[in-house]
């Protein structure tokens, strides 16, 4: 059935390093895939987003990178900050286009630990 | 803030109980939708309204029914509740067809 998985459920770096989390998805007729951030006692935020005709895309100290050939997404963070400290999901569309855009599937999460 | 309220924000109740959960989209957004956090199943899309229609289903349970008002503000009503209906519901909104979703806090809801 349809999935979207997370490699690793925690990931502790260092202040200032790169984080990198990745992310498999199953679905080959997703094309839209999206990562959110959750904070403690939040709701989930977008960070970035990616469509299947890219295989990069950056914003501000984030990077999405894309590989339809595996089915494999990753988020990489750059110079990572405590504020960084939260749970990361990737997440997949396979109705982009349509009205159903937000209709995602979401991955089961990773935690990230920033140590001071 | 992401501008989506919900309430209340914990609700504790019984089981066999009926329980509604509020939501105010963002000012401007057609879209709401409904999800479930549970610690087993992660996020779980339940519903969709668009300006005031049903647009997409997930994996909501009968008992369970929601609605979208003329003023945008949805409802998600919880019948019947069952001890695993403990969880975390967000809703979220879209002013457009995107994958950006702005979630509110949520309403955490007990059952014993």
């Amino acid at each position: 059935g349809e999935s979207v998985g997370l490699h690793l459920p925690t990931l502790s770096v260092q202040e200032g390093d790169n984080s990198i989390i990745n992310c498999a998805y199953s679905n080959s007729a997703s094309d839209y895939f999206i990562w959110y951030k959750q904070e403690s006692g939040k709701g989930p935020q977008f960070i970035i987003d990616i469509r299947s005709n890219m295989d990069k895309r950056q914003g501000q100290r984030v990077t999405v990178l894309l590989n339809k050939t595996v089915k494999h997404l990753s988020l990489q963070i750059a110079a990572t900050q405590p504020g960084d400290s939260a749970v990361y999901f990737c997440a997949e569309s396979p109705y982009s286009g349509s009205s159903n855009t937000g209709k995602l599937i979401f991955g089961q999460g990773t935690t990230l630990q920033v140590k001071p | 803030d992401s501008g989506v309220t919900q309430t209340p924000k914990h609700l504790i109740t019984a089981t066999g109980q009926r329980v509604t959960l509020r939501c105010s989209p963002r000012s401007g957004d057609l879209s709401v939708y409904w999800y479930q956090q549970s610690l087993d199943q992660g996020l779980q899309f339940l519903i969709q309204y668009y300006n005031g229609e049903e647009r997409a289903k997930g994996n909501i349970l009968e008992r369970f029914s929601a609605q979208q008002f003329p003023d945008l503000h949805s409802e998600l009503n919880l019948s019947s509740l069952e001890l695993g209906d403990s969880a975390l519901y967000f809703c979220a909104s879209s002013p457009y067809n995107t994958g950006e979703l702005f979630f509110g806090e949520g309403s955490r809801l007990t059952v014993l």
